[in-house]
């Protein structure tokens, strides 16, 4: 298993741009997560999903926005890229029943807004 | 609605020094916590987790976890660190509430000197 992939590892955008974050997991996991991490702010939850088709507000959804078309790939959309959403970026992928709740994380896409 | 206290920013102990990190919850019920590691440039791994039963919990790379209903506390502990645990530790708790994600605590950056 490759586990949670995520593409790119790394972008520079300027603001207003749009870009989408690729994120994929091959181990059937039902339950997916995008967070963003800051610097001495830990995670912070933008959005999630518990399956195809169902998707859910986090803690920081605004400039965001997601879809959930196949259990394999969760993709996060920046529509107007401002430097606010400057971060690093991760994805994470959990299966309630078996792991209970055990999130398993992608590498981290590093994004910088100029 | 839970949250996760870790009050310690940033630690240094020597090598071959034992470590303790401080993790404080807020929920009503008996909460699922979690300790995850993240390397530099990383995205998270677990290191241990606790749901229920024993509350000295045995994880990964020789770390223990011990829950304290009373205090509500989930610290983490190692008896002899090594260079290579140099890293970020992020507390976690989740509920058994199927659809209600983690919530993660700031983090504690470990630094390790010889």
């Amino acid at each position: 298993n490759a586990g949670v992939t995520q593409t790119p590892k790394f972008r520079i955008l300027k603001i207003g741009q749009s870009m989408t974050l690729q994120c994929a997991q091959d181990m059937n996991h039902n339950y997916m997560y995008w967070y963003r991490q800051d610097p001495g702010m830990g995670l912070k939850l933008i959005y999630y999903s518990v399956g195809a088709g169902i998707t859910d507000k986090g803690e920081v959804p605004n400039g965001y926005n997601v879809s959930r078309s196949t259990t394999e790939d969760f993709p996060l959309r920046l529509e107007l890229a401002a430097p606010s959403q400057t971060s690093v970026y991760f994805c994470a992928s959990s299966h309630p029943g078996q792991t209970q709740e055990t999130q398993y994380f992608g590498p981290g896409t590093r994004l910088l807004v100029l | 609605a839970q949250s996760v206290t870790q009050p310690d920013i940033h630690i240094t102990v020597s090598e071959g020094a034992s470590l303790e990190l401080r993790c404080n919850y807020s929920y009503g019920a008996t909460p699922y916590l979690f300790w995850y590691v993240q390397s530099p440039g990383q995205g998270l791994q677990l290191l241990l987790k606790y749901f229920s039963g024993d509350t000295l919990v045995q994880g990964i790379k020789g770390f223990e976890a011990e829950f304290k209903r009373s205090q509500s506390s989930f610290n983490l502990r190692k008896p002899s660190v090594h260079w290579s645990d140099a890293a970020e530790y992020f507390c976690a708790v989740g509920t058994s509430q199927g659809n209600t994600p983690l919530v993660f605590g700031k983090g504690t950056r470990l630094s390790v000197i010889a």
